[in-house]
Formats: C-alpha cells, sequence, structure tokens
C-alpha cells in the first residue's frame, strides 16, 4: 500500500529553527509537496520538488532524497504565525496526490 | 479574483437527511476533487473530475454523491447513506499541467445533530 509517515506533533522556540520530517512509499512518484493549514482553515502550497536537493523560498526551504524515499521542510527564524499543521504530499503514478495525516508544529515564546 | 467558493461554511444537519456542498471556481481548471478531514488524519479523497460529465471514486466515496454539469462547479452530496458525516470538507481543484499544485476552496463544516 501507499504510505506517507510525519511526526504528529513537533514543539519549537520562537526565533529557531525547526526540520520537519516526511517518509513515503508509494506507487511511483511525480513529486512532493509541502502545505501548511492553520486551525480550521484551507491548506495553502508552500513547495513542490520532484528532482533530489534542495529548494529556498524565504524563511522555508525543502528537502528531497528519491532514493531514500525522504523529504523534510526546514522552518528558520521561527514566528508565532508558524503554529499551524504541515501536510506532506506526494503525487503518485497516477497524478493523484496521497496525504501524510500532518504534523502540529507549536510555537513557544 | 480567481479563486474557489466553497458553501456554506458551516452547516448542522439532523440525522437522515441529505445536504449539498457547494463549490464554484473561476480558475478555469479541468480538475476538481472533494476532501474529507478529520482531525488527526490526512485528507482523504471523496471523489475527482478531471473533465465536464465525468467523475471518479475516491477512496471514501460511499454515502457521497457529486456532479459535473459544468466546468465551474462541483457539488457534493452528502446522503444519510454517510453513517459519520461530522468532518471538514474541503473542495479543491488543478489546471492540467500535473505539477499538482492544488487550490484550495475554504472549506465546509458539517456537523450532524
Amino acid at each position: 500500500g501507499q504510505n506517507i509517515d510525519q511526526p504528529t506533533e513537533m514543539t519549537a522556540t520562537e526565533g529557531a529553527i525547526v526540520q520537519i520530517n516526511c517518509t513515503y512509499q508509494t506507487s511511483g512518484f511525480n513529486g512532493l509537496f509541502w502545505y501548511q493549514q492553520h486551525a480550521g482553515e484551507a491548506p495553502t502550497f508552500l513547495s513542490y520538488n520532484v528532482l533530489d536537493g534542495l529548494e529556498e523560498k524565504g524563511r522555508f526551504s525543502s528537502f528531497l532524497s528519491r532514493s531514500k524515499g525522504y523529504s523534510y521542510l526546514l522552518l528558520k527564524e521561527l514566528q508565532m504565525k508558524d503554529s499551524a499543521s504541515y501536510l506532506c504530499a506526494v503525487l503518485d503514478s497516477n497524478y493523484q496526490l496521497i496525504w501524510g495525516a500532518g504534523t502540529k508544529l507549536i510555537i513557544k515564546p | 479574483d480567481g479563486g474557489i467558493t466553497q458553501s456554506p461554511k458551516y452547516l448542522f444537519r439532523k440525522e437522515g437527511q441529505n445536504v449539498t456542498l457547494s463549490c464554484e471556481q473561476n480558475l478555469n481548471h479541468d480538475a476538481m476533487y472533494w476532501y474529507r478531514q478529520d482531525p488527526g488524519q490526512g485528507l482523504r479523497l471523496i471523489y475527482y473530475s478531471q473533465i465536464v460529465n465525468d467523475f471518479q471514486k475516491g477512496d471514501i466515496a460511499e454515502g457521497y454523491s457529486v456532479s459535473r454539469e459544468k466546468k465551474e462547479s462541483f457539488p457534493l452530496t452528502v446522503t444519510s447513506a454517510q453513517k459519520n458525516p461530522t468532518a471538514f470538507y474541503l473542495c479543491a481543484s488543478t489546471g492540467t499541467d500535473h505539477t499538482g499544485e492544488l487550490f484550495f476552496g475554504e472549506g465546509s463544516r458539517l456537523t450532524v445533530l
């Protein structure tokens, strides 16, 4: 079966750096997405990786290793507004998105 | 501005009633999706449609129905056959370039009383 694993919850301090990991086993691979979702709201797109390596976008970076079935989302200079759930999703061989359960990130002052 | 509009945002239903959630997009996207989200779980696909007048069941289609009579519209009906309908429902759309980035509506929270 297809499976995506992420930690359920993480806690970090304002101004610090946090890395959220995602591992996947899917039928084919056509890219990996990270979405941010604040409580009670819709997910918003953060990043898309299809090739190995690091993609940097402001305070957020996303890394992919296809051979290891592994990705991480790195958040720098954490702000209170970064408190949210972070969803990892993989586009499989049929171009359908397989979703992880999400990682709830709690930022403390 | 282009986007996806879901309505209503909050909906209460008595057991045994059917309810329909609206989803309209003006992004000219071909593909549209309905997801269900429960606390502590990832998004689960209910139905999706890649072109007008065609739609496919997702992983949890039982107790739900959809139609796609227009490109812009993809309403979801939660029928009385859905035994546990209380959830957050998300509609999304994407273009045909297969990068897969989804654009989401604001969501509809359905509560069964």
